[in-house]
């Protein structure tokens, strides 16, 4: 089945422990993205991926860090987490990073920094 | 700055009332246009997209989205909602020859049957 998956789906840490949530799509898709879904900002782009090895600042890239190694992992990184970065994170992937192309999006991760 | 702005944070309607979604873009240049769709529960998914040509697009479930240049907006209708058009929806904007892409706030939909 195509999907997108994200792990954990839940996780409660503590400030400045550092963190990893995993990404990962079997679609073959050149464009990944990581955002962060907060009530009353809605999304919000936080790093998004061209293809392996390429990477860019969406929005609101403080305090979060990403890689791409493999074209079908793209994970996000939080070095030192701080309650502010408690939220819903959503990863998503398209063929090619172009509008014709449909955004597929993951389940969510749920994180909370104590 | 880019912007995609909503303006309708909560919706309430009856089954089989004319639904219409505001959805204001700010954009430099050429913008390709999106609705997202959020049901209880569920990832989110594509609706519909303008990128050209025709400005009155269509969509999955009976949605469809008009590009009006000239008022910045892409409004999202549906001239029959049903119980199970329940979500949260969402509007979004990349810059024509950007990667990035921007979302509004939201609207949570709720539809009483």
């Amino acid at each position: 089945e195509a999907q997108v998956t994200q792990n954990p789906r839940y996780l409660i840490t503590v400030t400045g422990k550092k963190l990893t949530v995993t990404c990962s799509q079997n679609m073959n898709h050149e464009y990944m993205s990581w955002y962060r879904q907060d009530p009353g900002l809605g999304l919000r782009q936080i790093y998004y991926s061209m293809n392996v090895e390429v990477t860019d600042k969406g929005d609101v890239p403080e305090g979060y860090k990403v890689s791409r190694k493999e074209k079908r992992n793209f994970p996000l990184i939080l070095e030192s987490p701080s309650p502010n970065q408690t939220s819903l994170y959503f990863c998503a992937s398209s063929e090619r990073p172009s509008p014709y192309n449909e955004q597929f999006f993951g389940p969510g991760t749920r994180l909370t920094v104590l | 700055a880019q912007s995609v702005s909503q303006h309708n944070h909560h919706v309430i309607l009856s089954e089989a009332a004319s639904l219409e979604l505001g959805c204001n873009y700010s954009y430099g240049g050429t913008v390709n246009l999106f609705w997202y769709v959020q049901y209880p529960g569920q990832h989110l998914q594509l609706l519909l997209k303008y990128f050209s040509g025709d400005p009155l697009v269509k969509g999955i479930k009976g949605f469809e989205a008009e590009f009006i240049k000239s008022k910045f907006s892409f409004n999202l209708r549906k001239p029959s909602v049903q119980w199970s058009d329940t979500a949260e929806y969402f509007c979004a904007g990349q810059g024509s020859g950007t990667y990035k892409y921007i979302f509004g706030t939201g609207t949570r939909l709720k539809v009483l049957a």
